[in-house]
């Protein structure tokens, strides 16, 4: 298996513009992870699934930040509209279940919003 | 909701001493205990794990012990080479229920040569 896979790498946008990251899980991994990490705030967990269904999102930070997970080899995490202070690494993780399993993370979507 | 905290958030070490990170938990109910190891530029990696049902796990160099009484677990790197120098992450959950793992904050550990 390639792992989890996260596109793009590297996204440099304006203030206000919408910035749209993707993820393909590991194939039979049932629970996906979205999570930002910073200097200041370390690894964040924003939102995960389990089976396609968001199950907590409590660490989106505001309405600006939204998830989806359409079917079981893909998931998006949209800003609209981006600021400044949403530049960070954006890591997707898959794992077999949620609790006690390991998580595999994604190479991470580095985010710079000017 | 479970609070992980993690500590040193820096450590710098002679190549071949120890280094030693040290978490607490606050949910009496986690009973899985994760240890991710970041390197500078990569993503997190999982590197060592430990259940509530035993106190400590060696695996070669690194070793985790858990004391469940005090919620406090810790991550012992014995001989460190430079390659052990990355970010190590600390990690709580439990196996009941849709849980997810909650990350303390990071220690950076540089290991001089």
């Amino acid at each position: 298996d390639a792992g989890v896979i996260q596109s793009p790498r590297h996204e440099v946008t304006e203030m206000g513009q919408e910035v749209t990251l993707r993820c393909k899980p590991i194939s039979g991994h049932n629970s996906l992870f979205w999570y930002r990490q910073t200097m200041m705030r370390g690894l964040e967990l924003l939102i995960y699934f389990n089976n396609n269904v968001p199950i907590d999102d409590s660490g989106m930070p505001e309405d600006r930040f939204s998830a989806k997970m359409p079917n079981a080899s893909f998931s998006t995490l949209k800003i609209q509209p981006s600021e400044p202070r949403d530049s960070a690494v954006y890591f997707c993780a898959s794992s077999l279940e949620t609790g006690d399993y390991e998580q595999y993370f994604g190479p991470g979507t580095r985010l710079t919003v000017t | 909701g479970e609070n992980v905290e993690q500590h040193p958030s820096t450590l710098s070490v002679q190549e071949g001493d120890s280094a030693v990170i040290k978490c607490t938990y606050s949910d009496s109910a986690s009973n899985y205990f994760p240890w991710y190891k970041q390197e500078l530029g990569k993503r997190p990696q999982l590197i060592i794990d430990i259940r509530s049902n035993v106190g400590e796990k060696k695996d070669q160099r690194i070793a985790v012990t858990l004391n469940k009484t005090a919620k406090h677990f810790s991550l012992h790197i014995t001989e460190t080479q430079p390659e052990d120098s990355a970010v190590y992450f600390c990690a709580a959950s439990n196996s009941g229920g849709y849980q997810k793992v909650t990350f303390g904050i990071g220690t950076k550990l540089q290991v001089i040569p």
